[in-house]
């Protein structure tokens, strides 16, 4: 099965500074790869995803890159800001006609910004 | 947009009882739900997939026999925790695709989740 592996445990940055979050994936047919932010005791809010056939994709402040020939994702927030802070999941998915599969999640990065 | 609610928000029990938690779409059909398990500062682990209609997909590891599964209708599916012990109190969670609407289908929306405490 898929394996997503997530760095750093925790991210500590200045308000304003940049922070980027990096994983890893092991199966070859993931294609989607979606990040959640997840705030203490609250359910996972998707706030950004990119398929297979796309290199980056940006939304404001966020952006993911994706190198699939090196199975890697990373997650770009610029201009860092105190909501920002919260807990980050990468996942990884096999997009299928059936639609129906679940995500593998990383371990999570643990953000903090700090005023 | 797309909305999942789950229920109970949060439940406390003893050991060897079980524990029924629903999980609704709410102005969507979802022929597939999700149910995850969150222990604290950890990551979401998947546990099942529920199709409704037929039987569960189970994760390696999960044991069908302990955690039920029932995707009833295309709104609701249900997770109940058979004789629940104090290892698995944790933070159980559900999302749904919704798969007729006409934005990503890759979409999944997450439930509010259920805090389960076994004592």
């Amino acid at each position: 099965g898929e394996n997503v592996e997530q760095h750093p445990s925790t991210l500590s940055v200045q308000e304003g500074d940049s922070a980027v979050i990096k994983c890893t994936y092991s199966d070859s047919a993931s294609n989607y790869f979606p990040w959640y932010k997840q705030e203490l005791g609250k359910r996972p809010q998707l706030i950004i995803d990119i398929r297979s056939n796309v290199g980056e994709k940006k939304d404001q402040r966020i952006a993911v890159t994706l190198n699939k020939t090196a199975k890697h994702f990373s997650l770009h927030i610029t201009e860092t800001q105190p909501e920002d802070s919260a807990v980050y999941f990468c996942a990884a998915m096999q997009l299928s006609g059936g639609g129906a599969d679940g995500l593998t999640f990383g371990k999570g990065t643990h953000l903090i910004i700090q005023p | 947009g797309a909305v999942v609610s789950q229920h109970p928000s949060w439940v406390i029990c003893k050991s060897g009882t079980s524990v029924k938690i629903e999980c609704r779409s709410l102005d969507f059909q979802a022929t597939t739900m999700f149910w995850y398990r969150q222990f604290p500062k950890q990551s979401l682990m998947l546990m099942a997939t529920s199709n409704e209609g037929s039987k569960a997909t189970y994760e390696q590891g999960v044991e069908k026999d302990k955690f039920l599964i029932n995707h009833a209708s295309l709104t609701l599916s249900t997770l109940t925790v058979t004789s629940a012990h104090p290892e698995d109190s944790s933070f159980y969670i559900c999302s749904a695709r919704d798969l007729l609407a006409g934005g990503p289908i890759e979409t999944q929306y997450f439930g509010p989740g259920t805090r389960l405490l076994v004592l």
